[in-house]
């Protein structure tokens, strides 16, 4: 499986954007980049993934650079809400195996 | 209900016997996943499931643990002689028709400690 590299935590004013990176150096033609959250004591929610261009929905925005290599997870005004830890993920299909791979993640921890 | 559904919520069981887990995926989804969370730790992926079938068993862990899908719905993961090292959240997955290019929903998980 492809891997991603995330920092281990970050910290944020509450109110302020947050760019949260991922580093995908192996990211293969048809990997598609997803991003997981996970709230304390909840399972991970959804939150955006891309292919090549960027990507805006109501929680986020993802910016995929040019080679695919790495890419940003945009947090426009954080909340006290978005303190969770956040998963970078490839998402590909290899003979049949469709599985998530989680890494460690980066823990978010925004400051009032 | 709308979202993944898993139960019990919680279980505590006693060294030794065997546990049942269950996973009530969005109804329609095909693709459905177990994962394991140990206190502090990140997830750990058991099985895939597409339909009833299990392309991929890689995750698990001993051949105490088995899963079974019926009806390309319902899913059971099963622990057989519990030990303290099973201990964790298992949390269920479920996602439409599989992938790349859509999103898994996951359930709140089932704690299960063994004492």
């Amino acid at each position: 499986d492809a891997k991603t590299t995330q920092p281990n935590s970050m910290e944020s004013n509450e109110e302020e954007p947050v760019h949260l990176p991922c580093n995908h150096s192996t990211i293969s033609g048809t990997d598609y980049i997803h991003w997981y959250r996970q709230l304390p004591s909840q399972g991970p929610e959804y939150v955006i993934h891309g292919l090549t261009s960027n990507v805006n929905n109501r929680m986020a925005s993802l910016a995929i650079a040019e080679d695919r290599k790495s890419s940003t997870l945009i947090l426009h005004r954080a909340t006290l809400r978005d303190a969770a830890v956040y998963y970078c993920i490839l998402r590909d299909v290899d003979f049949g195996n469709e599985k998530l791979t989680f890494g460690t993640g980066t823990r978010l921890t925004i400051i009032p | 209900g709308a979202g993944v559904s898993q139960s019990p919520s919680n279980k505590v069981t006693e060294k030794g016997k065997d546990v049942e887990l269950r996973c009530d995926p969005i109804s329609g989804h095909t693709a459905l996943y177990w994962y394991r969370q140990s206190l502090g730790q990140g997830l750990e992926f058991l099985i895939y499931f597409q339909g009833n079938s299990a392309p991929d068993k890689s995750g698990l862990p001993s051949d105490r643990f088995s899963a079974e899908r019926t009806g390309g719905s319902v899913s059971t993961l099963t622990i057989q002689r519990t030990q303290q090292e099973d201990s964790a959240v298992y949390l269920c997955a479920s996602s439409p028709q599989g992938g790349m290019n859509t999103e898994a929903f996951f359930g709140q998980g089932t704690r299960l400690t063994v004492v």
